[in-house]
């Protein structure tokens, strides 16, 4: 009965440096999300993946980030050359079903700061 | 496109006092609307979910929300609040036509002192 599980929690990097951060989502959830929270602000939507489908990439803030995820399984997120805005919290969800009225069940999320 | 407006950066209430979380969305589709805490040091919870039926729902820890159409509002409500209640509310809003992301609103920090 394990929950979603992030890795790192937390990642300290300097300016310039690419980061992986990692998903494992709950077993048989076929849907997985991230997400971003910066300081003091709600949470972002980055990325989604449904199965084998094109994954929904719409949510991502440029071409310094990218994800993938294998079949219905782990997922990692990578961001190269970090910026000082990079930093926030990335959580992960995941999801029974790609649809909007399923929950999504969130993991503790990777506190990531960019020096 | 959809976005959610929680009016309340930071509310402070007395214990065992009434509580409202007030919730506005923004949707040109249905939308399906939820509330979700986060505990100090802890991950996002559900705490309550309207799909359709009923506007008032009813959550855990004895919370309850009443889905408003005409004032495309999503308030979220408390009898009598607890310590323990102290933590971050986010509301967030998806709709049948989109994968199941959420767009969420800024929180709102409830901070419960005895």
């Amino acid at each position: 009965g394990a929950g979603v599980s992030q890795s790192p929690s937390n990642k300290v990097t300097e300016k310039g440096k690419d980061v992986e951060l990692r998903c494992d989502p709950i077993s048989g959830h076929t849907a997985l999300y991230w997400y971003r929270q910066r300081l003091g602000q709600g949470l972002e939507f980055l990325i989604y993946f449904q199965g084998n489908s094109a994954p929904d990439k719409s949510g991502l803030p440029s071409d310094r980030f990218s994800a993938e995820r294998t079949g219905e399984s782990v997922s990692t997120l990578t961001i190269q050359r970090t910026q000082q805005e990079d930093s926030a919290v990335y959580l992960c969800a995941s999801s029974p079903v790609g649809q909007g009225l399923a929950e999504q069940f969130f993991g503790p999320g990777t506190r990531l700061t960019v020096l | 496109a959809q976005s959610v407006t929680q009016l309340d950066s930071q509310v402070p209430v007395f214990e065992e006092a009434p509580v409202e979380l007030r919730c506005n969305y923004s949707s040109s589709v249905s939308v399906y609307l939820f509330w979700y805490v986060q505990y100090p040091n802890q991950g996002l919870q559900l705490l309550l979910k309207y799909l359709s039926g009923s506007t008032l729902v009813k959550g855990i820890n004895g919370f309850e929300a009443e889905f408003n159409k005409s004032q495309t509002s999503f308030h979220l409500r408390k009898p009598s609040v607890h310590i323990s209640d102290t933590a971050e509310y986010f509301c967030a809003v998806s709709s049948s036509s989109n994968t199941g992301k959420l767009i969420f609103g800024q929180g709102t920090t409830l901070q419960v002192k005895p």
